[in-house]
């Protein structure tokens, strides 16, 4: 069956460590999108690619980094983490126009210290 | 700018009793509508969309949403309360074409009681 993973599930870093957290997908499909979950917030947009070599800023965007070299793949980085970006982190992925439906990975737990 | 406001952190309701989840939208443009559940240590799940069709929309596990133009309101609701349905809900709204760009809503916890 098509799924969508990510990994680590749980990391913890220090402040200042480059991390990076892995989506990969089987779907084919040529949207994925990084979302990271805070209470009180719900899910904020960070990244968000529609093909190879397409990457776009969403709204919590800053200490972020995304880069799309496949259909299959979309790295999330944080170049220096802060204690700030302790979150939940969700990858998601969308067929195209007008479906709408999101298929999210189990999430990545990150805690900088 | 679009987005999305769920009125209630916590929603509590007893097993068999009405569901009602409330959200209400921002958009400049026909939105596309949506609700999403997350249950513990998961990732979200589609329960039901909006895409300009008919205004009552039926998902899984019996919950409906309205769209209301005049109240830019997209309503969840369940006739009977589940102990399974314990989750936590999410409206979101998208004005993108291309699919899948969506802006949640902060989320709201519902609660069953026995």
């Amino acid at each position: 069956d098509a799924e969508i993973t990510q990994s680590p599930r749980h990391k913890i870093t220090e402040t200042g460590r480059q991390v990076t957290l892995a989506c990969h997908q089987t779907w084919n499909h040529n949207n994925m999108f990084w979302y990271r979950q805070d209470l009180g917030h719900g899910l904020r947009l960070i990244h968000y690619s529609y093909g190879v070599q397409d990457t776009n800023k969403g709204e919590v965007s800053d200490g972020y980094s995304v880069s799309r070299s496949n259909t299959e793949d979309l790295p999330l980085t944080l170049e220096s983490a802060a204690s700030s970006q302790t979150s939940v982190y969700f990858c998601a992925s969308s067929q195209g126009a007008l479906t709408g439906e999101l298929f999210f990975g189990e999430g990545s737990r990150l805690t900088v210290l | 700018a679009q987005s999305v406001t769920q009125l209630g952190s916590h929603v509590s309701v007893s097993e068999g009793a009405l569901v009602l989840l409330r959200c209400n939208y921002s958009s400049s443009v026909p939105p596309y509508l949506f609700w999403y559940v997350q249950y513990p240590n998961q990732g979200l799940q589609l329960l039901l969309k909006y895409t300009s069709a008919a205004t009552l929309v039926k998902g899984i596990n019996g919950f409906e949403a309205e769209f209301k133009k005049s109240e830019t309101s997209f309503h969840l609701t369940k006739p009977s309360a589940h102990m399974s349905d314990a989750a936590e809900y999410f409206c979101a709204v998208s004005e993108d074409n291309q699919g899948g760009k969506l802006i949640f809503g902060q989320g709201t916890e519902l609660s069953v009681k026995p």
